[in-house]
């Protein structure tokens, strides 16, 4: 059973373009996570999404972010009009079912996706 | 509300002396704490976790952690440090109770290992 799978590892954009970073969950899982790791911060919630639903995007910036997880496919975070702000570690973790309580619940993360914004 | 406070930015040990890292929480309900160790241009690896049972978790590589609820306290230690210990290490929390759950990290802390 392979793990949480993102992709690219790496990504380089120029200011103005955008980037979307892909998240395959682990087979089985349907809640996904999306955190954002700024240089010399730790790891920051942006959003929580299950199946074709953002359960809650409270940590996502209002403007130029989004993120979907369709039926068929790989969550999809999406950064329109990128900044050099934006260059960051994205990662992506998903669980069975809600992360932080009993049962199947562990979260597992992927290796992430470092954004550079140039 | 939720939160985590790790008390040490950075952490700096010898090789082969015990490892202490500082985690304190805050939380309305009973909470499910863990700790995520994270090396350089890695994932996040699971350490261990601790969901309201025995207070005294044991993790991988040699770590554990004590929940002390008296204290709000979920410290990471290990008796005796390795190189491959170097790392940074996220203490988490979260809340059963809330109507969806959210993961709460913890600011980090960056360890260091010294031969």
């Amino acid at each position: 059973n392979a793990g949480v799978m993102q992709n690219p590892r790496h990504l380089v954009r120029r200011r103005g373009q955008e980037a979307r970073l892909r998240c395959s969950p682990m087979k089985g899982h349907s809640h996904v996570y999306w955190y954002r790791q700024l240089p010399e911060e730790g790891l920051k919630f942006m959003v929580y999404l299950q199946k074709e639903n953002i359960i809650d995007e409270s940590g996502m910036p209002k403007e130029r972010f989004s993120a979907e997880f369709p039926k068929e496919g790989p969550s999809i975070l999406r950064i329109q009009q990128v900044v050099r702000g934006d260059s960051a570690a994205y990662f992506c973790a998903s669980s069975k079912a809600r992360a932080g309580g009993g049962g199947d619940t562990e979260a597992f993360f992927g290796q992430g996706t470092r954004l550079t914004v140039v | 509300a939720q939160s985590v406070t790790q008390l040490d930015s950075h952490v700096s040990v010898s090789e082969g002396t015990p490892v202490l890292l500082r985690c304190n929480y805050s939380s309305s309900y009973s909470p499910s704490l863990f700790w995520y160790v994270q090396h350089p241009n890695k994932g996040l690896q699971l350490l261990l976790k601790y969901t309201s049972a025995a207070t005294l978790v044991k993790g991988i590589n040699g770590f554990e952690a004590e929940f002390k609820k008296s204290e709000t306290s979920f410290h990471l230690t290990k008796p005796s440090a390795h190189m491959s210990d170097a790392a940074e290490y996220f203490c988490v929390v979260s809340d059963k109770k809330t109507s969806y759950d959210k993961v709460i990290f913890g600011p980090g802390t960056s360890l260091s290992v010294i031969p």
